[in-house]
């Protein structure tokens, strides 16, 4: 099976931050990652889908990059509604998620 | 506007069966493949099942193989989650996602959007 290592677990920024989530891959999963983020209570939310292509209606502010085994998820300018968990997940074969990051205020 | 209706969540001992449901609407339900996945309380997401637009082909989370069935019934747009012998690690909020085609077990056919509100399955006696 393939496991996903997100970190950090916990990232404490402030509103306007730069923000950057890694996730590793335990083997070459291509461009199959998809990033999603969740609030307390509610269902994840789908952000980026094979690595780097925005879904859309979500704003630009969120980035995708990476391939292979290494991945990030980049807000440029963390606004107060992106106070959330985020979770990858990799879909090369079967469907494995990250344990999540928790990004909090500062 | 697609959107996805979880129901059958409920509290029950440890052994006994229960069903959940994913009513489905707004887009053309035999196109899509269907998955379930669960989050125990204050963990992280766990991929349960996953079965095709056919329902002709289905997968299990070995944590759930053995115990729990997917079908889908594509005259009311439905998709079931049968859970049979649960167990108190079985806890979770179960949510179903659309996929974003009809096939599944080929590599790039699965990232899940949308996602239903999701449905409280608590097994304790």
């Amino acid at each position: 099976d393939i496991q996903m290592t997100q970190s950090p677990s916990t990232l404490s920024a402030s509103v306007g931050d730069r923000v950057t989530i890694t996730c590793r891959a335990s083997q070459s999963i291509g461009y199959w990652l998809a990033w999603y983020q969740q609030k307390p209570g509610k269902a994840p939310k789908l952000l980026i889908y094979e690595a780097s292509s925005l879904e859309s209606g979500v704003p630009s502010r969120f980035s995708g990059s990476g391939s292979g085994t290494d991945f990030t998820l980049t807000i440029s300018g963390l606004q107060p509604d992106d106070f959330a968990s985020y979770y990858c997940q990799q879909y090369k074969s079967w469907w494995t998620f990250g344990q999540g990051t928790k990004v909090e205020i500062k | 506007e697609v959107q996805l209706l979880e129901s059958g969540g409920d509290l029950v001992q440890p052994g006994r069966p229960l069903r959940l449901s994913c009513a489905a609407s707004g887009f053309t339900f035999t196109s899509y493949a269907i998955s379930w996945v669960r989050q125990a309380p204050g963990k992280g997401l766990e991929w349960v099942s996953a079965i095709s637009g056919s329902g002709g082909t289905t997968y299990y989370a070995d944590s759930v193989k053995g115990r729990f069935t997917i079908s889908r019934d594509n005259s009311e747009n439905t998709v079931y989650l049968q859970m049979n012998s649960l167990r108190a690690e079985d806890t979770a909020v179960y949510y179903c996602a659309k996929m974003p085609g009809p096939f599944i077990g080929v590599a790039g056919t699965g990232w899940f959007d949308p996602w239903g509100q999701g449905t409280l399955v608590t097994v304790s006696s």
